[in-house]
């Protein structure tokens, strides 16, 4: 069972550049999120997306935006990548019986802006 | 909205309970309390995860005190495995669904 998949798994850009991280589930659910993750931190929410068609703010959404392309996948895309975005990035889903108070997490997307 | 407070770090011996504590003091009533656990830099892992009554699984319990401030999870039996960072985190239920809140954590060392 694939779960949740994210890709890329390790990226390097330069400041200014632009670029998507790719998440997709396959579990049937509803609910989908894209958390960061700084060094000796926890996690921190972006944007998550309740449902298909919907997406809203977290903790810390600046600098960042999302697309929920369809209920499988939710794709979180950096507009112009600054150093402060380096980070460790994780995207998650949610929803369904029996699991529907879980949340799965995928292996994580590392990405270093320089 | 609620967060939570942990300590940073803890020791245990294996074979002994680890019982790790958290207090989220500023919890609404229809919010969650659940337990996630980190290894190295991989995705967090789910545990366990309550309202207000004690909770039991084959990996954990969880202890809510009646005033739903503070919780503690308890591995009964601590292995080298559960080496890990624990996160406890309060679920916040908006109309536009549902938020997942991590705190910073409590790097759990087990000891042979």
């Amino acid at each position: 069972n694939a779960g949740v998949t994210q890709t890329p798994k390790f990226q390097v850009l330069k400041t200014g550049q632009s670029m998507t991280l790719q998440c997709a589930q396959d579990m049937n659910h509803n609910s989908m999120y894209w958390y960061r993750q700084d060094p000796g931190m926890g996690l921190r929410l972006i944007y998550y997306s309740a449902s298909e068609g919907t997406t809203d703010k977290g903790e810390v959404p600046n600098g960042y935006n999302v697309s929920r392309l369809n209920k499988r996948e939710f794709s979180l895309r950096l507009e112009s990548a600054a150093p402060s975005q380096t980070s460790v990035y994780f995207c998650a889903s949610r929803g369904g019986l029996p699991s529907g108070n879980t949340i799965y997490f995928g292996e994580g997307s590392w990405l270093t802006v320089v | 909205d609620a967060k939570t407070t942990q300590p940073p770090s803890m020791d245990c011996a294996e074979g002994r309970a680890a019982n790790l504590p958290c207090n989220h003091s500023t919890i609404s009533g229809n919010e969650y309390v659940y337990w996630y656990r980190q290894i190295h830099s991989q995705g967090p892992q789910y545990i366990i995860h309550g309202l207000k009554n004690n909770e039991t699984n084959e990996m954990a319990s969880l202890i809510i005190t009646e005033d739903r401030k503070s919780s503690t999870l308890i591995l009964p039996h601590a292995t080298l495995r559960d080496t890990a960072v624990y996160y406890c985190i309060v679920r916040v239920v908006r109309g536009t669904g549902n938020q997942f809140y991590f705190g910073t954590g409590t790097s759990l060392t087990v000891i042979p």
